[in-house]
Protein backbone atom coordinates (compact mmCIF):
# COMPACT_ATOMS: atom_id res chain seq x y z
CA UNK A 1 0.00 0.00 0.00
CA UNK A 2 1.24 3.30 -0.54
CA UNK A 3 1.94 6.10 2.43
CA UNK A 4 0.41 8.90 0.49
CA UNK A 5 -3.48 8.30 -0.52
CA UNK A 6 -4.98 10.74 -3.15
CA UNK A 7 -8.84 11.12 -3.36
CA UNK A 8 -10.00 11.32 -5.42
CA UNK A 9 -7.67 9.87 -8.17
CA UNK A 10 -10.14 11.64 -10.99
CA UNK A 11 -12.40 14.66 -11.02
CA UNK A 12 -14.65 16.36 -13.80
CA UNK A 13 -15.81 19.51 -12.46
CA UNK A 14 -18.21 22.08 -13.96
CA UNK A 15 -16.54 25.32 -13.96
CA UNK A 16 -17.38 27.73 -11.38
CA UNK A 17 -17.73 25.04 -9.13
CA UNK A 18 -16.30 24.41 -6.07
CA UNK A 19 -13.71 21.24 -5.56
CA UNK A 20 -11.67 19.62 -2.52
CA UNK A 21 -8.93 17.04 -3.09
CA UNK A 22 -7.45 15.11 -0.47
CA UNK A 23 -4.18 13.28 0.86
CA UNK A 24 -3.70 11.37 3.90
CA UNK A 25 -0.72 9.62 4.88
CA UNK A 26 -0.17 6.26 7.14
CA UNK A 27 3.21 7.79 8.50
CA UNK A 28 3.20 10.87 10.62
CA UNK A 29 4.12 14.01 8.27
CA UNK A 30 6.76 16.31 9.09
CA UNK A 31 5.42 18.59 5.59
CA UNK A 32 3.25 18.38 3.26
CA UNK A 33 3.33 20.16 -0.29
CA UNK A 34 0.85 20.66 -3.49
CA UNK A 35 2.23 20.53 -6.79
CA UNK A 36 0.16 20.67 -9.91
CA UNK A 37 1.16 18.66 -13.20
CA UNK A 38 0.13 19.31 -16.79
CA UNK A 39 -0.06 16.30 -18.51
CA UNK A 40 3.61 15.83 -19.72
CA UNK A 41 5.05 18.03 -17.98
CA UNK A 42 7.02 18.72 -15.08
CA UNK A 43 5.51 19.96 -11.51
CA UNK A 44 4.46 23.02 -10.36
CA UNK A 45 5.12 24.26 -6.80
CA UNK A 46 2.31 25.16 -5.34
CA UNK A 47 2.06 25.58 -1.54
CA UNK A 48 3.61 24.25 1.63
CA UNK A 49 1.99 23.28 4.95
CA UNK A 50 4.32 22.23 7.77
CA UNK A 51 2.33 22.83 11.01
CA UNK A 52 -1.14 21.13 12.10
CA UNK A 53 -3.96 23.37 11.86
CA UNK A 54 -2.28 25.67 9.04
CA UNK A 55 -4.00 26.86 6.44
CA UNK A 56 -2.48 28.70 3.20
CA UNK A 57 -3.92 30.30 0.16
CA UNK A 58 -2.89 30.94 -3.42
CA UNK A 59 -5.46 32.95 -5.88
CA UNK A 60 -8.46 30.69 -5.84
CA UNK A 61 -6.82 27.33 -3.95
CA UNK A 62 -6.63 26.66 -0.25
CA UNK A 63 -5.04 23.92 1.18
CA UNK A 64 -5.13 22.90 5.03
CA UNK A 65 -3.22 20.60 7.21
CA UNK A 66 -5.11 18.50 9.56
CA UNK A 67 -2.21 17.14 12.06
CA UNK A 68 -4.11 14.48 13.52
CA UNK A 69 -5.79 12.66 11.08
CA UNK A 70 -2.12 13.20 8.96
CA UNK A 71 -4.42 14.70 6.51
CA UNK A 72 -4.28 17.69 3.89
CA UNK A 73 -6.86 19.30 1.73
CA UNK A 74 -6.52 21.16 -1.19
CA UNK A 75 -9.95 23.40 -1.95
CA UNK A 76 -10.41 25.49 -5.36
CA UNK A 77 -13.26 27.76 -5.24
CA UNK A 78 -15.13 28.72 -8.02
CA UNK A 79 -12.51 26.05 -10.58
CA UNK A 80 -11.84 27.85 -13.89
CA UNK A 81 -10.57 25.70 -17.39
CA UNK A 82 -7.29 26.81 -16.04
CA UNK A 83 -7.47 24.65 -12.90
CA UNK A 84 -7.36 21.64 -14.94
CA UNK A 85 -4.36 19.42 -14.62
CA UNK A 86 -2.83 16.74 -12.19
CA UNK A 87 -2.58 17.67 -8.24
CA UNK A 88 -0.31 15.97 -6.58
CA UNK A 89 0.87 15.87 -2.88
CA UNK A 90 4.28 15.67 -1.83
CA UNK A 91 5.45 14.48 2.22
CA UNK A 92 8.24 14.67 4.00
CA UNK A 93 8.71 11.85 6.22
CA UNK A 94 11.15 11.95 9.56
CA UNK A 95 14.31 10.71 7.90
CA UNK A 96 13.90 13.66 5.20
CA UNK A 97 12.15 11.74 2.79
CA UNK A 98 10.04 12.76 0.19
CA UNK A 99 6.93 10.35 -1.37
CA UNK A 100 4.34 11.96 -4.05
CA UNK A 101 0.75 10.65 -3.92
CA UNK A 102 -0.33 9.57 -7.41
CA UNK A 103 -2.03 12.26 -8.06
CA UNK A 104 -5.80 13.69 -8.64
CA UNK A 105 -6.71 14.44 -12.49
CA UNK A 106 -9.01 17.59 -12.87
CA UNK A 107 -11.15 18.02 -15.29
CA UNK A 108 -13.10 21.65 -15.41
CA UNK A 109 -16.03 21.79 -18.07
CA UNK A 110 -16.58 25.02 -19.45
CA UNK B 1 14.51 33.26 -15.25
CA UNK B 2 16.03 31.15 -13.10
CA UNK B 3 15.15 27.77 -14.13
CA UNK B 4 15.38 23.67 -14.68
CA UNK B 5 16.22 22.62 -17.97
CA UNK B 6 15.89 19.21 -19.02
CA UNK B 7 16.94 18.02 -22.33
CA UNK B 8 15.63 16.49 -24.57
CA UNK B 9 12.06 16.77 -23.88
CA UNK B 10 11.62 13.53 -25.29
CA UNK B 11 13.90 10.78 -26.57
CA UNK B 12 13.65 7.22 -27.75
CA UNK B 13 15.93 4.37 -27.30
CA UNK B 14 16.06 0.66 -28.44
CA UNK B 15 16.26 -1.88 -25.72
CA UNK B 16 19.51 -2.32 -24.26
CA UNK B 17 21.34 0.59 -25.59
CA UNK B 18 22.52 3.13 -23.03
CA UNK B 19 21.23 6.52 -22.73
CA UNK B 20 21.84 9.31 -21.10
CA UNK B 21 19.58 12.33 -19.82
CA UNK B 22 20.30 15.41 -18.78
CA UNK B 23 19.43 17.91 -16.51
CA UNK B 24 20.98 21.73 -16.05
CA UNK B 25 20.04 24.45 -13.62
CA UNK B 26 20.32 27.94 -12.81
CA UNK B 27 19.21 28.23 -9.09
CA UNK B 28 22.38 27.47 -7.43
CA UNK B 29 20.73 24.78 -5.53
CA UNK B 30 23.08 22.56 -3.51
CA UNK B 31 20.27 19.25 -4.14
CA UNK B 32 19.59 17.71 -7.42
CA UNK B 33 16.66 14.87 -7.39
CA UNK B 34 16.01 12.28 -10.29
CA UNK B 35 12.61 10.94 -10.40
CA UNK B 36 10.35 8.33 -12.56
CA UNK B 37 6.71 8.79 -13.28
CA UNK B 38 5.10 6.30 -14.86
CA UNK B 39 1.35 6.65 -16.26
CA UNK B 40 -0.87 7.57 -13.93
CA UNK B 41 1.53 6.74 -10.77
CA UNK B 42 3.61 8.98 -8.26
CA UNK B 43 6.82 10.18 -9.27
CA UNK B 44 9.36 7.61 -7.63
CA UNK B 45 12.42 9.08 -6.41
CA UNK B 46 15.87 7.12 -7.59
CA UNK B 47 18.28 8.96 -6.18
CA UNK B 48 19.71 12.26 -5.13
CA UNK B 49 22.58 14.56 -4.53
CA UNK B 50 23.22 16.81 -1.65
CA UNK B 51 26.02 18.69 -3.37
CA UNK B 52 28.55 15.94 -5.02
CA UNK B 53 27.16 13.13 -2.25
CA UNK B 54 25.08 10.60 -3.96
CA UNK B 55 22.59 9.55 -2.37
CA UNK B 56 20.50 5.94 -3.83
CA UNK B 57 17.88 5.18 -2.91
CA UNK B 58 17.49 1.87 -1.47
CA UNK B 59 15.09 -0.09 -4.47
CA UNK B 60 16.64 1.88 -7.34
CA UNK B 61 17.63 -0.77 -10.29
CA UNK B 62 21.76 -1.01 -10.73
CA UNK B 63 20.99 -0.37 -14.31
CA UNK B 64 20.46 3.74 -13.43
CA UNK B 65 23.33 5.89 -12.42
CA UNK B 66 23.73 9.34 -12.01
CA UNK B 67 26.66 11.94 -12.57
CA UNK B 68 26.75 15.42 -11.06
CA UNK B 69 29.97 17.07 -12.47
CA UNK B 70 29.46 20.21 -11.45
CA UNK B 71 26.50 22.29 -8.98
CA UNK B 72 24.48 22.51 -11.94
CA UNK B 73 24.14 19.74 -14.10
CA UNK B 74 23.05 16.24 -13.41
CA UNK B 75 23.12 13.64 -15.72
CA UNK B 76 20.80 9.90 -15.48
CA UNK B 77 22.36 7.20 -17.30
CA UNK B 78 20.31 3.90 -18.45
CA UNK B 79 22.68 1.10 -18.93
CA UNK B 80 20.61 -0.85 -20.58
CA UNK B 81 16.94 0.26 -21.15
CA UNK B 82 14.48 -2.26 -21.06
CA UNK B 83 10.56 -1.82 -21.79
CA UNK B 84 9.64 -1.44 -18.79
CA UNK B 85 12.32 1.83 -18.01
CA UNK B 86 10.17 3.66 -20.56
CA UNK B 87 8.78 6.68 -18.36
CA UNK B 88 8.83 10.33 -18.07
CA UNK B 89 11.86 10.97 -16.17
CA UNK B 90 11.79 14.25 -13.79
CA UNK B 91 14.67 16.34 -12.45
CA UNK B 92 14.09 18.57 -9.69
CA UNK B 93 16.25 20.95 -7.37
CA UNK B 94 16.47 22.47 -3.76
CA UNK B 95 18.51 24.13 -1.53
CA UNK B 96 18.96 22.09 1.44
CA UNK B 97 16.64 22.61 4.14
CA UNK B 98 14.21 23.96 2.92
CA UNK B 99 12.75 20.78 0.74
CA UNK B 100 10.47 22.91 -1.73
CA UNK B 101 11.26 21.20 -4.71
CA UNK B 102 11.51 23.04 -8.13
CA UNK B 103 11.11 20.43 -11.44
CA UNK B 104 12.11 20.46 -14.77
CA UNK B 105 9.71 19.90 -17.93
CA UNK B 106 10.61 15.84 -17.86
CA UNK B 107 12.41 13.72 -20.43
CA UNK B 108 9.41 11.21 -21.71
CA UNK B 109 11.68 8.16 -22.39
CA UNK B 110 10.60 5.53 -25.08
CA UNK B 111 11.76 2.03 -25.63
CA UNK B 112 12.00 0.19 -28.77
Amino acid sequence: SQELEQSPQSLIVQEGKNLTINCTSSKTLYGLYWYKQKYGEGLIFLMMLQKGGEEKSHEKITAKLDEKKQQSSLHITASQPSHAGIYLCGARYNNNDMRFGAGTRLTVKP
Amino acid sequence: DAMVIQNPRYQVTQFGKPVTLSCSQTLNHNVMYWYQQKSSQAPKLLFHYYDKDFNNEADTPDNFQSRRPNTSFCFLDIRSPGLGDAAMYLCATSRWGTYEQYFGPGTRLTVT
